[in-house]
C-alpha cells in the first residue's frame, strides 16, 4: 500500500520554464516531507525538505508548497535548466520510537528539460 | 568528506544463490537504513539500525533477508536462496543521531538474479 502518491509520472519542460510535481499522503502522523533528486546510476540526494508548521519553503530555484488540510505538497522548479533533468521523489516520514525516520517514497517523476 | 559507499556496484547471481551487499556509512553516523528500489519505483524501507542493533526490521520481505552491523559502522545485507523477484537496486542511507531526518544515500548495489 503506497502511502505517498506522486504525479505526474513524467514531464517535459522547456529551458527556463517551471516544473511542478505533486504529492499526496494519507497518514496525518507524517511530520517531515523531503524531496530527493536522483540521476541515473546514482543514489537519491536530498534536495529540499519541509515540516508541516510552514506552508512554503524556498531554496534557490526550488520551492515546496505544503497544504496540511488537503494533505498535499508540491515541488516547483523555477527557471528549469537541462542539468535539472532527473527523477524526483517526494517522501514522507514520522519519528519512530527510536528517533528513526523511515521514509515512505512516492513512485517518482522523471523530468526532462529541453534546451 | 566521503559519502556513503556501497559494494559491489553490480552483482549478478543465479537463482537460489546467496549474496552479501555491503554498506559503509558516513563516519560518525549512528543511524543506518537499507532500502530497495525496483525499476521505475521509489525506494522502499527494509531495515533500520541505531548503532549495532536492528531497531526496526519491519520492511524485510521475508526470512531470506537478513542484515547485520556488528561494530556499529559497516553493515551487510544478506539474501539467501535468491529469487528473480529480488532483482532491484539496494540502497543504503545513513544519518546523524541528532539530525535523524536527513538521510544521505549511497549509490546503491544493482542486484540481478538470473
Amino acid at each position: 500500500q503506497q502511502q505517498v502518491k506522486q504525479s505526474p509520472q513524467s514531464l517535459i519542460v522547456q529551458k527556463g520554464g517551471i516544473s511542478i510535481i505533486n504529492c499526496a499522503y494519507e497518514n496525518t502522523a507524517f511530520d517531515y516531507f523531503p524531496w530527493y533528486q536522483q540521476f541515473p546510476g546514482k543514489g537519491p540526494a536530498l534536495l529540499i525538505a519541509i515540516r508541516p508548521d510552514v506552508s512554503e519553503k524556498k531554496e534557490g530555484r526550488f520551492t515546496i508548497s505544503f497544504n496540511k488540510s488537503a494533505k498535499q505538497f508540491s515541488l516547483h522548479i523555477m527557471d528549469s535548466q537541462p542539468g535539472d533533468s532527473a527523477t524526483y521523489f517526494c517522501a514522507a516520514s514520522k519519528p519512530g520510537n527510536l528517533n528513526d525516520y523511515k521514509l515512505s517514497f512516492g513512485a517518482g517523476t522523471t523530468v526532462t528539460v529541453r534546451a | 568528506g566521503a559519502g556513503v559507499s556501497q559494494t559491489p556496484s553490480n552483482k549478478v547471481t543465479e537463482k537460489g544463490k546467496y549474496v552479501e551487499l555491503r554498506c559503509d556509512p558516513i563516519s560518525g553516523h549512528t543511524a543506518l537504513y537499507w532500502y530497495r528500489q525496483s525499476l521505475g519505483q521509489g525506494p522502499e524501507f527494509l531495515i533500520y539500525f541505531q548503532g549495532t542493533g536492528a531497531a526496526d526490521d519491519s520492511g524485510l520481505p521475508n526470512d531470506r533477508f537478513f542484515a547485520v552491523r556488528p561494530e556499529g559502522s559497516v553493515s551487510t545485507l544478506k539474501i539467501q536462496r535468491t529469487e528473480r523477484g529480488d532483482s532491484a537496486v539496494y540502497l543504503c542511507a545513513s544519518s546523524l543521531a541528532g539530525n535523524a531526518d536527513t538521510q544521505y544515500f549511497g549509490p546503491g548495489t544493482r542486484l540481478t538474479v538470473l
